[in-house]
């Protein structure tokens, strides 16, 4: 089946500094990934759409610009949180769909951000 | 505005025994509707899904019911085994432009007893 790989699986930064997450569909291309976000004990929540060539998509609360949403190849794409705070930790999980059929999203692992 | 509820955090069910989690949405627009299975610090996993054109979807131990006049749909497990004791999520997504884009209910945690 689809598989969706996420890297790194968990990282801890400062204040302040930036990280990069990518995610990576292996065996299928994906014109469209999605980025969610879950805080403990909560809902995953859809923070942005990845369009790959085109701007990503961010729902309504997300900053843009805190959170850099780059497509650029039809198996990669990569989030950004820029200047990170410790409000911003969390997990992170990426997912894809195989493109051109009605197919079920596949997600990645996740990625554990702790800012300190 | 939560669209998606899943009203019962938390599910215990004996080994064997059919375990029947719920969800309720309150978009019309939501035409396509999913299960997921979640283990803490991992992604979800893939389940089960279901069109709003059908009312039931079967696979292996798996069945989903669909209600769309009371915009309910029901998870079964049948029979509950041990390594099903996770967090369930089902999620729904309207068609068109925003197929993809999922909303998910809170979770229901699953625990299943030998």
């Amino acid at each position: 089946g689809a598989v969706v790989s996420q890297h790194p699986s968990w990282v801890i930064c400062k204040s302040g500094t930036s990280v990069k997450i990518e995610c990576r569909s292996l065996d299928f291309q994906a014109t469209t990934m999605f980025w969610y976000r879950q805080f403990p004990k909560q809902s995953l929540m859809l923070m942005a759409t990845s369009n790959e060539g085109s701007k990503a998509t961010y729902e309504q609360g997300v900053e843009k610009d805190k959170f850099l949403i780059n497509h650029a190849s039809l198996t990669l794409s990569t989030l950004t949180v820029t200047s990170a705070h410790p409000e911003d930790s969390s997990f992170y999980i990426c997912s894809a769909r195989e493109q051109g059929v009605r197919s079920p999203l596949h997600f990645g692992n996740g990625t554990r951000l702790t800012v300190t | 505005d939560q669209q998606v509820k899943q009203n019962s955090p938390s599910l215990s069910v004996q080994e064997g025994r059919i375990s029947i989690l719920n969800c309720d949405y309150t978009n019309s627009m939501f035409d396509y509707f999913l299960w997921y299975k979640k283990y803490p610090a991992e992604g979800p996993t893939f389940l089960i899904s279901i069109s709003s054109i059908k009312d039931k979807n079967e696979d292996g131990r798996f069945t989903v019911f669909l209600n769309k006049s009371a915009k309910h749909l029901s998870l079964h497990i049948v029979p509950s085994q041990p390594g099903d004791s996770a967090v369930y999520f089902c999620a729904a997504s309207a068609g068109g432009t925003s197929y993809g884009k999922l909303t998910f209910g809170q979770g229901t945690i699953l625990t299943v007893h030998p």
